[in-house]
């Protein structure tokens, strides 16, 4: 059973558009998401976290988006450039649990 | 540079052998994170451990162990190999805080059982 879900394994954006990603998770017991860029043959790097209590968290070109009652968190990335062209992955976490769950990721392509 | 350390970066070798991994976590954190991610899959969470204990358990194979030792490093075992056994294998690392907590990751361990 996929507790987190992406479901898009790939979208293609024009640099300088808005890229928006999304994560559906089905375990009302998570409170906290991280999301994670991965270019190939390198560890995933932490973009940005979102804790329950918030539906917002921003830092610089990221935004996260948490809409608790639908269960469904997206990333935005504004302006999209050809360097964020990568793998991104969502995770989830919470009370009760000691591990994070991840998605399967969606590949992202600028085009320049 | 995420602080994590894993060895070796590169691992081929035949099905039915034994392998180990090694993960140095960030200096600090108590916890390590064991994923596996094979060919356009996702990360599959292993095993985690906390300050040498064993704190959760994911989809880890029977052939497959690990431990953490008292200076905090981890390993990761996996014997009689097979085939698709075949995987990047990420070590992760956290804060004494378990929840709440953002992990960073090594940059893997690729393994090739041919």
């Amino acid at each position: 059973d996929q507790q987190v879900k992406q479901n898009s394994p790939s979208l293609s954006v024009q640099e300088g558009r808005i890229s928006i990603l999304n994560c559906d998770y089905t375990n009302s017991m998570f409170d906290y998401f991280l999301w994670y860029k991965k270019y190939p043959a390198e560890g995933p790097t932490f973009l940005i976290s979102i804790s329950s209590i918030k539906d917002k968290n921003e830092d610089g070109r990221f935004t996260v988006f948490l809409n608790k009652s639908a269960k469904h968190l997206s990333l935005h990335i504004v302006p999209s450039q050809p360097g964020d062209s990568a793998v991104y992955f969502c995770a989830a976490g919470g009370s009760g649990t000691y591990k994070y769950i991840f998605g399967t990721g969606t590949r992202l392509k600028v085009l320049a | 540079d995420s602080g994590v350390t894993q060895t070796p970066k590169h691992l081929i070798t035949a099905t039915g052998q034994r392998v180990t991994l090694r993960c140095s976590p960030r200096s600090g954190d108590l916890s390590v994170y064991w994923y596996q991610q094979s060919l356009d899959q996702g990360l599959q969470f292993l095993i985690q451990y906390y300050n040498g204990e064993e704190r959760a358990k994911g989809n880890i194979l029977e052939r497959f162990s690990a431990q953490q030792f008292p200076d905090l490093h981890s390993e990761l075992n996996l014997s009689s190999l097979e085939l698709g056994d075949s995987a990047l294998y990420f070590c992760a690392s956290s804060a004494d805080r378990v929840k709440r907590n953002t992990i960073y990751f090594g940059e893997g361990s690729w393994l090739t059982v041919v």
